[in-house]
């Protein structure tokens, strides 16, 4: 089965620095890589996505970018803010109907004011 | 909007007891997951319910039942709780299975002593 790495599980930033968390994937397989940002006691929430027929997607201050050759993706959050402490999740499927979820193993993020 | 409901928030149960852990969603999805998370191995799928009336194994389904009740109903029943089930239990649900957003509940902790 899919087997997702995620790296570092601890990072600290000075606000307004940027953050940048990697995830390694097994399974060439998989197509569809999502990233969910978990707050203090809540569930995960869906931040981004990418399909692999994509190399880079960006909304606002978070981008997205996946090679698929090195089966590698990574989050990039620009111009930190205090708001963005939470710990995140990469994960991989192949999409395809009744494929489920494999989940890295988390990052917490602390931004520093 | 309710989203994702899940009861009781916090449990503690001593080695050998029952209990099961409600689910409601009010999203209409059809698909509906049970993970649980530990330090630093993300979450993991314990059991799934692609649609209505049909339930498969995850990855870490040994010591767990699950019914889907209907469509908006998904339990998990832990028969004969044991210390290695500590852990925080998150209830999901998503349009279908394969590409999408998963919506999480907020979780609930349990304690096996």
């Amino acid at each position: 089965g899919e087997n997702v790495e995620q790296h570092p599980s601890t990072l600290s930033v000075q606000e307004g620095d940027s953050a940048v968390i990697k995830c390694t994937y097994s399974d060439s397989a998989s197509n569809y890589f999502p990233w969910y940002k978990q707050e203090l006691g809540k569930g995960p929430q869906l931040i981004i996505d990418i399909r692999s027929n994509v190399g880079e997607k960006k909304d606002q201050r978070i981008a997205v970018t996946l090679n698929k050759t090195a089966k590698h993706f990574s989050l990039h959050i620009t111009e930190t803010q205090p708001e963005d402490s939470a710990v995140y999740f990469c994960a991989a499927s192949t999409g395809n109907a009744g494929n489920m979820l494999t989940f890295g193993g988390g990052t917490r993020l602390m931004v520093k004011p | 909007n309710a989203g994702v409901t899940q009861t009781p928030k916090f449990q503690v149960l001593k080695t050998g007891q029952s209990m099961t852990l409600q689910c409601a969603q009010d999203m209409n999805h059809n698909s509906m997951y049970w993970y649980r998370q530990d330090p630093g191995m993300g979450l993991r799928l314990i059991y799934y319910s692609a649609s209505e009336g049909t339930t498969d194994k995850g990855e870490v389904p040994n010591g767990y039942n699950v019914s889907r009740l209907n469509k908006r109903e998904f339990s998990l029943r832990l028969e004969s709780a044991a210390p290695s089930q500590t852990s925080v239990y998150f209830c999901a649900s998503s349009p279908g299975t394969g590409f999408g957003e998963l919506f999480f509940g907020e979780g609930s902790r349990l304690t096996v002593l």
